[in-house]
């Protein structure tokens, strides 16, 4: 497709397990960035990733949260040993880099409920 | 660090009327962009419009015009001619140009938008 992908659409999980959320970006676009939203609030920001340069990071709000990008291309974030606090809107967000198109188009993201 | 506010977490506007969403933000940097971005409750984001900081004429996307104060670091979305169909959350955010750095955008908290029939 043309747009951001993201899966599982929906996720249950029971707390303590890990749980994967996958990323599919828009083909040859650079950028590509996790972000969090809570029930009926904004837009946290978790991860960044630009190219070959190194991730950042900075928004991750414990270990338990990592991200990897494969090939510049599909990305996962997991979280391990969820708790209930971590359920949430799951936003994944790709732009290009070159340009003045600083755009950046959000695939329709995975809830996730930590029971 | 960048931040970006809006200060109304709720809004009404009668169809075909006009209403306004506010968003200030903070910064030292020169050259930036502004975005305000629509997230109805299909939850995908949309992006409304676009405002590049070295241009001092508003941006306009038919219904959508923006109000761009630079100094006042203040980006204002107007709607005119509210229909049903803008009723959603909107959020105002920020980057710099990538040639200034490699940094994600930064988002407001957001504004709930009702329109009344």
């Amino acid at each position: 497709g043309a747009g951001v992908s993201q899966s599982p659409s929906n996720k249950v999980t029971e707390k303590g397990k890990d749980v994967e959320l996958r990323c599919d970006p828009i083909s040859g676009h650079t950028a590509l960035y996790w972000y969090r939203q809570s029930l009926g609030q904004g837009l946290e920001f978790l991860i960044y990733f630009q190219g070959n340069s190194a991730p950042d990071k900075s928004g991750l709000p414990s270990d338990r949260f990592s991200a990897e990008r494969t090939g510049g291309s599909v990305s996962t974030l997991t979280i391990q040993r969820t708790q209930q606090e971590d359920s949430a809107v799951y936003l994944c967000a790709s732009s290009r880099r070159q340009g003045s198109n600083t755009e950046a188009f959000f695939g329709q993201g995975t809830r996730l409920t930590v029971v | 660090a960048q931040t970006v506010t809006q200060s109304q977490p709720e809004m009404s506007v009668q169809e075909a009327e006009t209403v306004t969403l506010s968003c200030t933000y903070d910064t030292s940097e020169s050259d930036y962009y502004l975005f305000w971005y629509k997230q109805p409750p299909s939850r995908q984001m949309i992006l409304v419009i676009r405002q590049e900081a070295y241009k001092q004429q508003n941006a306009t996307e038919n219904r959508f015009s923006v109000n761009f104060q630079k100094a006042a670091k203040s980006f204002s979305l107007k709607i005119s001619d509210s229909q049903l169909g803008d009723a959603a959350m909107y959020f105002c955010a920020y980057r710099i140009p990538w040639n200034s750095g490699n940094t994600p955008l930064v988002f407001g908290k957001g504004t709930r938008l009702s329109v009344i029939a």
